[in-house]
């Protein structure tokens, strides 16, 4: 069955860096857009970021551009962002999700990033 | 960026009465507008794609309907397990964009 899942969050400084995971299985990894996506305590969602499925096109939240980098391994089946210089506004759950017919049909777990001194 | 606006922000029904949720954006996406449905400490879980497309697994009581700018995500009969947040959700042009979502809850 098609799963993703996410690690890497937790407790950082703000300015500091983090790095996210999702690790994909039960389907064509390399067949599908992956998006990530983020929801605030108490907030709804919002759209991150997302990388095309041979990897070559990356578009990103204007919240995030010159921030964030999303880039995924096939040869892992895995998606990461790399979060650089990181606010405390970036404190949030982050799904990543894969996209089928415009619409995100599996969400991972999520994992938590808390931004804080 | 195309906006996206639900209405209302939060629904009292009780099981068994029809839900009626709003989403109107603010240029056409045509027929592209997805419904998801969230519980506390769950992911958001696909229930309708195409705007009018149950996804897998979706009970029939969820249906949708809408094209262009005003989108309507029905639940006919209200079930305990349907009290969550909703929202929908358009992608054009690579970018992604969520309305702020409707809160169900049981009155």
């Amino acid at each position: 069955q098609v799963q993703l899942v996410e690690s890497g969050g937790g407790v950082v400084q703000p300015g500091r860096s983090l790095r996210l995971s999702c690790a994909a299985s039960g389907f064509n990894f390399d067949s599908y857009e992956i998006h990530w996506v983020r929801q605030a305590p108490g907030k709804g969602l919002e759209w991150v970021a997302v990388i095309s499925y041979a990897g070559t096109n990356e578009y990103y939240a204007d919240s995030v551009k010159g921030r964030f980098t999303i880039s995924r391994d096939s040869s892992r089946n895995t998606l990461y962002l790399q979060m650089n210089s990181l606010r405390a506004e970036d404190t949030a759950v982050y799904y990543c999700a894969r996209e089928s017919d415009w619409s995100l049909d599996y969400w991972g777990q999520g994992t938590l990033v808390t931004v804080s001194s | 960026e195309i906006v996206l606006t639900q209405s209302p922000a939060t629904l009292s029904l009780s099981p068994g009465e029809r839900a009626t949720l709003s989403c109107r954006a603010s240029q056409s996406v045509s027929s592209y507008l997805v419904w998801y449905q969230q519980k506390p400490g769950q992911a958001p879980r696909l229930l309708i794609y195409d705007a009018s497309n149950r996804a897998t697994g979706i009970p029939a009581r969820f249906s949708g309907s809408g094209s262009g700018t005003d989108f309507t995500l029905t639940i006919s009969s209200l079930e305990p397990e349907d009290f969550a947040v909703y929202y929908c959700q358009q992608r054009s042009n690579w970018l992604i964009t969520f309305g702020q979502g409707t809160r169900l809850e049981i009155k």
